[in-house]
């Protein structure tokens, strides 16, 4: 079993809509949380770092829940150039430079 | 801002030959990782340093070494390559912050990657 799991669709979804992916960790002693994005032959690049409290950007919100090992993403108002691959990343419980990765959920977006 | 620099972007080798790959993390970032993502894949972690000195070592082939210089500056070196080895190599660095001497937090910021193809 993978230490961060994704569903990794493809989840479809008209512009306008709302959407959420869940990703789960193995490890309770997981200390830091990240919603990373990945476009087609890129790299990844940070969304959103997932504090304990939650944390709204714009459209984008995250949650963590340490009690349930699982973090959420939700974007609201889905726009065409939101379409690309999202990675859960979680570090922290043995090496606290060791970064874990999901197998991303894909996000395609349709006008 | 500066970002990760990863150098070349495109390498395209052949089998049995030998690639360098370099990478210079942000500035004052003290932790470089590497990772290698194939076609549909998520990236798989190769090997990391800290301050210069290894940190953890990932799924890297025995023909792979890597090391960082003491300008923070990393090099993953490949041998013998194989038709498999043909994927995105990515180059990330990250600054460990500590609160009262305990490590609390960190990001990882990517490179923008080499693009290795083996014929």
């Amino acid at each position: 079993r993978k230490e961060v799991e994704q569903d990794p669709g493809p989840f479809n979804v008209p512009e306008g809509a709302t959407v959420a992916f869940n990703c789960t960790y193995s490890n309770s002693a997981s200390q830091s949380f990240f919603w990373y994005r990945q476009d087609c032959r890129k790299e990844p690049k940070l969304l959103m770092s997932v504090y304990s409290s939650g944390n709204e950007d714009g459209r984008f919100t995250a949650q963590l829940n340490r009690a349930s090992q699982y973090i959420s993403l939700l974007i609201r108002d889905s726009k065409l150039s939101d379409s690309a691959t999202y990675l859960c990343v979680v570090n922290g419980w043995s090496n606290f430079n060791k970064f874990y990765f999901g197998s991303g959920t894909k996000l395609n977006v349709k006008p | 801002a500066a970002g990760v620099i990863q150098s070349p972007r495109h390498l395209i080798k052949e089998k049995r030959e030998t690639a360098t790959l370099k990478c210079y993390p942000i500035p004052r970032h003290d932790t470089v990782y590497w990772y290698q993502q194939g076609p549909g894949q998520d990236p798989q972690f190769l090997i990391s340093f800290y301050e210069k000195m290894q940190s953890d070592k990932g799924s890297i082939p025995d023909r792979f070494s890597a090391q960082q210089f003491s300008d923070y500056h990393s090099e993953l070196n490949m041998s013998s390559l194989e038709l498999g080895d043909s994927a995105l190599y990515f180059c990330a660095s990250s600054l460990e912050v500590k609160y009262r001497g305990v490590s609390s937090y960190n990001e990882q910021f990517f490179g923008p990657g080499t693009r290795l193809t083996v014929l």
